[in-house]
């Protein structure tokens, strides 16, 4: 079984400031996605970033990167330049390769972003 | 192009009575997963559906059960319903089963069982 654990059930940061999210995971499948989806208040999932695990370049996009740690299973987000519009819940997630829409999530981090 | 929808937004039911949940996946996507996310918590997998057969089950009882249409709409429907079964129910569809093509999440129904 996978398992997903976000340690930070809270995080602030300042306006145009960096801040980076943590996740760690346990699987023993060698073939894997991870992911950062987003869910602001309205809910609505929306995906982040993803790195695919046989890639050992972290994936960027845009102001948010991941630093992916193979070995140690860790999974972290960094969003720089924050902004108003990044506050919401973020969550971690881990799908093996080949199996779709089953992802394994972690319990989440509520950031806000003070302005 | 219209995103994945869920219907209803929201409803109240109680305890011991049927409740079935509706998504439409977003258009060309053959694929249907959902997630129940209890407040507080991460969602968790519940059913993954591929071209209207099963491809995938998480670790729920079995008054749990979801089936997809030839349009590719899936039901999600629970029986016997319990308080523990309030949660925000999400759908997610992709294109294919086999998760190379990213997933989209649908705004959920919120259940409550009273």
């Amino acid at each position: 079984a996978q398992t997903v654990t976000q340690s930070q059930p809270e995080m602030s940061v300042q306006e145009a400031e960096t801040v980076t999210l943590s996740c760690t995971y346990d699987t023993s499948e060698s073939n894997y996605y991870l992911f950062w989806y987003k869910q602001p208040p309205s809910r609505q999932m929306i995906l982040v970033i993803r790195q695919e695990a046989y890639k050992q370049q972290n994936a960027t996009e845009n102001r948010f990167s991941v630093n992916f740690q193979k070995a140690a299973k860790s999974f972290s987000l960094k969003i720089s330049d924050s902004q108003l519009g990044d506050t919401a819940m973020y969550f971690c997630a881990f799908m093996k390769r080949g199996t779709g829409n089953q992802f394994y999530f972690g319990t989440g981090t509520s950031l806000t972003v003070i302005p | 192009d219209a995103g994945v929808t869920q219907s209803p937004t929201h409803l109240i039911k109680t305890r011991g009575q049927h409740v079935t949940l509706r998504c439409s996946p977003i258009s060309g996507h053959k694929s249907v997963s959902w997630y129940q996310q209890v407040l507080g918590q991460g969602p968790q997998f519940i059913f993954q559906y591929y071209e209207k057969e099963e491809r995938g089950r998480g670790n729920f009882p079995d008054r749990f059960s979801a089936r997809q249409f030839p349009n590719y709409s899936s039901e999600l429907n629970v029986n016997a319903l319990l308080l523990g079964d309030s949660a925000l129910y999400l759908c997610a569809s992709s294109l294919t089963g086999t998760g190379v093509y990213e997933q989209y999440f649908g705004p959920g129904t919120r259940l409550t069982v009273t």
